[in-house]
């Protein structure tokens, strides 16, 4: 069964300073990897998507991820954050079946 | 397009009586999906469609919970009789097909008193 873990609950980080987010799968199957942000009291929107192709993968918001297969991982990242992007940051996979199958969610809360 | 369209955004109701949560697909989509979210269980997937037919309700708590969906834009979910533990955002979300990224609505707000 698929599955994802996100190593973190929360990131905290100040303002123009690089940020990793990390997220890691477990699948046995080819996987389509997403990457979701969740302002507060609002629906999830999504970043990026790694369906098949180059490796990194570039979203919305200056947003980057990398899909490594031998690590199982699929990294977000953005070199300098807003105060804009505090948010609670969702990685997800989708099953055989069709279902996302989300991470517990990661929020980063950037400080000025 | 307008999304996925919710409604209400919000609903307060005592505990025992029915709820309807609605949901407006975009329009051409052909999966729709029904999450709730809470602080304790995080996102979950509670039933999902294609081309209006339901394929898994596995994530649907109990019989107290049903989803329909009637036709290619529009669903709705039922919590009858609903309990204080029944308290979340509900969101819908559709997809064009099954294995492709999913749009989310902005949720329903769920108050069980």
């Amino acid at each position: 069964a698929q599955s994802v873990t996100q190593l973190d609950s929360q990131v905290p980080v100040f303002e123009e300073a690089p940020v990793e987010l990390r997220c890691n799968y477990s699948s046995s199957v080819s996987v389509y990897l997403f990457w979701y942000v969740q302002y507060p009291n609002q629906g999830l929107q999504l970043l990026l998507k790694y369906l098949s192709g180059s490796t990194l993968v570039k979203g919305i918001n200056g947003f980057e991820a990398e899909f490594n297969k031998s690590q199982t991982s699929f990294h977000l990242r953005k070199p300098s954050v807003h105060i804009s992007d505090t948010a609670e940051y969702f990685c997800a996979v989708i099953s055989t079946g069709g279902k996302l199958i989300f991470g517990q969610g990661t929020e980063l809360s950037v400080k000025p | 397009d307008a999304g996925v369209i919710q409604s209400p955004r919000h609903e307060v109701t005592e505990m025992g009586q029915e709820v309807t949560l609605r949901c407006k697909p975009i329009s051409g989509h052909n999966s729709l999906f029904w999450y709730r979210q809470t602080m304790m269980r995080g996102l979950e997937l509670l039933i999902y469609f294609n081309n209006n037919v339901p394929i898994d309700d596995s994530g649907m708590p109990e019989d107290r919970f049903s989803a329909k969906m009637p036709n290619a834009s529009f669903s709705t979910l039922k919590i009858q009789p609903s309990e204080p533990r029944d308290s979340a955002v509900y969101f819908c979300a559709s997809s064009p097909a099954l294995l492709d990224e999913q749009y989310f609505g902005p949720g329903t707000r769920l108050t069980v008193t």
